[in-house]
């Protein structure tokens, strides 16, 4: 079955440290994928979406993500946190093979310390 | 520019009430969607709309009934309400197809008692 999976569901980094936070999708055929977050008490905003132009992908805020098809990973990063950043993210995967419907992982909730 | 608005924001119901969520969209927008997002389990996808009049199954369609007889509203109706359903509800549309970015709306949360 087609899966996303967003390994730890809470991450907490240092005020202009490195984000790291994880995607893996199951499934050999390179999909669509997406990164959106979500503010307190908000809808989801994108981020960032890979079309299969360019395996690293530029988002609003500083962040990016690299698609590496043989780890079936989309992982996005940003290299210093902002308190501002402290938000959930989602990791978004449509398969083809299931007729082209969106699924999202789980969320990882991102804590920025002073 | 409005985006994509739901209402109500909050609503509690008794079990077996039924009502209407609304949401519209002033983006043109051809293709509307129905979320619940539980905690811990990301957000999945009830009813979706690819143009007016039509409607489709998601993942977690039971319970829920939908209509799209406008192409700026997508209705998603509970006919009899059961705790089940308590959850946060998200609506979104997107241009044209699924792989189009979507907007969301700011959600619902609806506790069922």
């Amino acid at each position: 079955a087609q899966s996303v999976t967003q390994l730890g569901s809470h991450v907490s980094v240092s005020e202009g440290a490195l984000v790291l936070l994880r995607c893996n999708y199951s499934s050999s055929v390179p999909p669509y994928l997406f990164w959106y977050v979500q503010y307190p008490n908000q809808g989801l905003q994108l981020l960032l979406k890979y079309t299969s132009a360019a395996t690293l992908v530029k988002g609003i805020n500083g962040f990016e993500a690299e698609f590496k098809k043989s780890e079936t990973s989309f992982h996005l990063t940003k290299p210093s946190a902002h308190m501002s950043d402290a938000a959930e993210y989602f990791c978004a995967v449509i398969f083809y093979s299931s007729a082209s419907k969106i699924i999202f992982g789980s969320g990882t909730r991102l804590s920025i310390r002073p | 520019n409005a985006g994509v608005t739901q209402t109500p924001k909050f609503r509690v119901l008794k079990t077996g009430q039924s009502m209407t969520l609304l949401c519209a969209q002033d983006m043109n927008h051809e293709y509307m969607y129905w979320y619940r997002q539980d905690p811990g389990m990301g957000l999945r996808l009830i009813h979706y709309s690819v143009g007016e009049g039509t409607t489709a199954k998601g993942e977690v369609p039971d319970g829920y009934n939908v209509s799209r007889l406008k192409k700026q509203n997508f209705l998603l109706g509970l006919e009899s309400a059961a705790p089940s359903q308590t959850s946060v509800y998200f609506c979104a549309s997107s241009r044209t197809g699924v792989n189009q970015p979507q907007h969301f709306g700011d959600g619902t949360r609806l506790s069922i008692l």
